[in-house]
């Protein structure tokens, strides 16, 4: 069955360093997105990507947050310059089209220390 | 802004016993709803989901769920549970499709033999 898959499973990362979590969609999906979720807290949406841009994005996505599709398969989320409170599991997910199911990783667990 | 309540953190049940778990929405149109699970270490597996039509949806799993506009809920129900069901649970909202979901907090399911 085809999936997700996000790399690393854990990063640990020195408060101020830039940090990029790593996403391989499916290979025919269209759409794809970030999702966080601080320990004991919802998941909250980051930002959604079609067609090589950016198509919505939270208020959590400041200018500290870009998303990138460098090569047509990888699909990265970058935190130019961490803080402590971006600690969180990140999820990337992706779907063919808005109306079918959207498919998640297993989540990149990311502490900034 | 839509948003959405999962009034219950954690339930218990007993393997074999019935499972409703709650989820009360808010959104000004017509939702877009789902309900994900997470088991440990993993990722957020859909198991059913509406958009339109038939009120009563089936999922994977034997899940189902009611779409009760009047109530603002979509509960989550399973006749007979099993000792795999334990999990965290997730109703979701969207605007439209997948598009920017909006999470709650999560209820988590143990099962007791």
């Amino acid at each position: 069955e085809p999936e997700v898959t996000q790399t690393p499973s854990h990063q640990v990362t020195q408060m101020g360093q830039e940090v990029i979590l790593r996403c391989v969609p499916i290979s025919n999906h269209l759409y794809f997105y970030w999702y966080r979720q601080i320990l004991g807290q919802k998941v909250e949406f980051l930002v959604s990507f079609y067609n090589n841009e950016i198509s919505e994005k939270s208020e959590i996505f400041d200018d500290q947050f870009s998303v990138e599709r460098p090569d047509g398969s990888n699909f990265t989320l970058k935190i130019r310059s961490t803080k402590l409170e971006d600690s969180a599991m990140y999820f990337c997910a992706s779907t063919q089209n808005i109306n079918t199911e959207a498919f998640f990783g297993q989540g990149t667990r990311l502490t900034v220390v | 802004a839509q948003s959405v309540t999962q009034p219950d953190i954690h339930i218990t049940v007993s393997e074999g016993a019935s499972l409703e778990l709650r989820c009360n929405y808010s959104y000004g149109a017509t939702p877009y709803l789902f309900w994900y699970v997470q088991s440990p270490g993993q990722g957020l597996q859909l198991l059913l989901k509406y958009f339109s039509g038939d009120t009563l949806v089936q999922g994977i799993k034997g899940f189902e769920a009611e779409f009760k506009r009047s109530q603002s809920s979509f509960n989550l129900r399973k006749p007979s549970v099993h000792w795999s069901d334990a999990a965290e649970y997730f109703c979701a909202v969207g605007a439209y499709g997948n598009e920017k979901l909006t999470f709650g907090t999560g209820t988590r399911l143990t099962i007791i033999p």
